[in-house]
This record gives C-alpha cells, sequence and structure tokens, in this order.
C-alpha cells in the first residue's frame, strides 16, 4: 500500500503555531474518520496524539489538535514548546484490505 | 500501569527465523487487541498485523502473508510475533502496540520499548 504523504520537515519558534499535513486517498484517509497521530522522538517508541481525527487522549496537551477534510488530515500545534520538537506521523485506517498506513514522517524543528 | 515489554534484540541470518514476545501486564490483556509494528532505520512505521487477545482472530497486513504470525497466550498476558525467511530488507525495530478500546480505528495507545532484529549473513 502506498504510504500517505507528509512534508519532510516543518518549523517553529516557541509560542508558535505550526500545522503538518497528511495527504490519502478516498480508500483511507478520506474513507474514514480513522486518522491517528504519533511523536517520536528519537531512540523512543511512538506516542498517540490525537485518534479518530480530533480526539486525544488523556494527557496529551490540549495544544495538539486534530482536523480532517476531504483526503487531507492535519495536527495543529500551538504555543510551540522545546518537547515538541520531534518527527510526527500521521496513520490511517485503510480498509479490511490493507487495514493499517502511516504516513512518511515530519520532522519538527523548534528554533 | 500499562506495560507492554518485549524480548531482548536478535541477530539473524537470511532464511531464518525470529520470534519476539510482549508481555502486558496492568489491564486486562484480553480487553485490547494487541498489533506489530515494525520500523526500519530511518523509515516510517509499518504495520504487520494483530491479534484479537480474546479470540485469537487474527489479520495480517498483505506484505507480510505467509511470512508472519502472531499468537497470544492468555496465561501468560504475551503476544508473540514470528517473521519467517528473514532477508535484510527485515532488519528493523519491532514493536508491539496495544489497539485502544474506545475506537474501531486500530490507534495503538500503548507500545512496548521496540526489539531491534538485525538480519546479515
Amino acid at each position: 500500500q502506498s504510504a500517505l504523504t507528509q512534508p519532510r520537515s516543518v518549523s517553529g519558534s516557541p509560542g508558535q503555531s505550526v500545522t503538518i499535513s497528511c495527504t490519502g486517498t478516498s480508500s483511507d484517509v478520506g474513507g474514514y474518520n480513522y486518522v491517528s497521530w504519533y511523536q517520536q522522538h528519537p531512540g523512543k517508541a511512538p506516542k498517540l496524539m490525537i485518534y479518530d481525527v480530533t480526539k486525544r487522549p488523556s494527557g496529551v496537551p490540549d495544544r495538539f489538535s486534530g482536523s480532517k477534510s476531504g483526503n487531507t488530515a492535519s495536527l495543529t500545534i500551538s504555543g510551540l514548546q522545546a518537547e515538541d520538537e520531534a518527527d510526527y506521523y500521521c496513520c490511517s485506517y485503510a480498509g479490511s484490505y490493507s487495514f493499517v498506513v502511516f504516513g512518511g514522517g515530519t520532522n519538527l524543528t523548534v528554533l | 500501569q500499562v506495560q507492554l515489554v518485549q524480548s531482548g534484540a536478535e541477530v539473524k541470518k537470511p532464511g531464518a527465523s525470529v520470534k519476539v514476545s510482549c508481555k502486558a501486564s496492568g489491564y486486562t490483556f484480553t480487553r485490547n487487541a494487541m498489533n506489530w509494528v515494525r520500523q526500519a532505520p530511518g523509515q516510517r512505521p509499518e504495520w504487520m498485523g494483530r491479534i484479537n487477545t480474546g479470540d485469537g482472530d487474527t489479520k495480517y497486513s498483505q506484505k507480510f502473508q505467509g511470512r508472519v504470525t502472531i499468537i497470544r497466550d492468555t496465561s501468560a498476558s504475551t503476544a508473540y510475533m514470528e517473521l519467517s525467511s528473514l532477508r535484510s530488507e527485515d532488519t528493523a525495530v519491532y514493536y508491539c502496540a496495544r489497539e485502544l478500546e474506545e475506537s474501531s480505528g486500530y490507534h495503538f495507545d500503548y507500545w512496548g520499548q521496540g526489539t531491534l532484529v538485525s538480519v546479515a549473513s
């Protein structure tokens, strides 16, 4: 299955907001409200930040929010902090043949 | 607290098989499906498959169908992933990941620490 498309990198200054996009198709992102976002620091396991497009697991700051329009999902991080610097991966359910597909990842740099 | 503890790093030769374990604690093992996700160095995560820990039903990625087997031992609260016919491209960190109960969408709320599998002759 094809990976979802994300920008390779984004950056922002502390306190600013950044948005990371994730483009798929009608067979994955556009077809289901099952998009999730993961944060991964170097050498660590991914951490769930957003699920079902917009929902935050307990313990995830409300600075993290998700949305979707058509075949593109987005993760917005407001009030950037140094500890937000990490790789971010989107993920979508892709039906009962492919099941799960991940994005290529976006490296966030906090300037 | 929820913990997923995986077995240690493995070094295998091409053509061999590897079996990685994932011991769960801190919750009722049979309430959440367990998934396996691998990540090659510098690459995106890649979903391999999942097991319904209650009834043992499995689903596999088409990419790994025929080479991967996922089982569970409910008495030990442990899931296992076995990958056969290993090749160099299988060198990666392999993670077990618990599936979020609140959604039907294959979201992973707890992850193991990862197991590095290296395949080299």
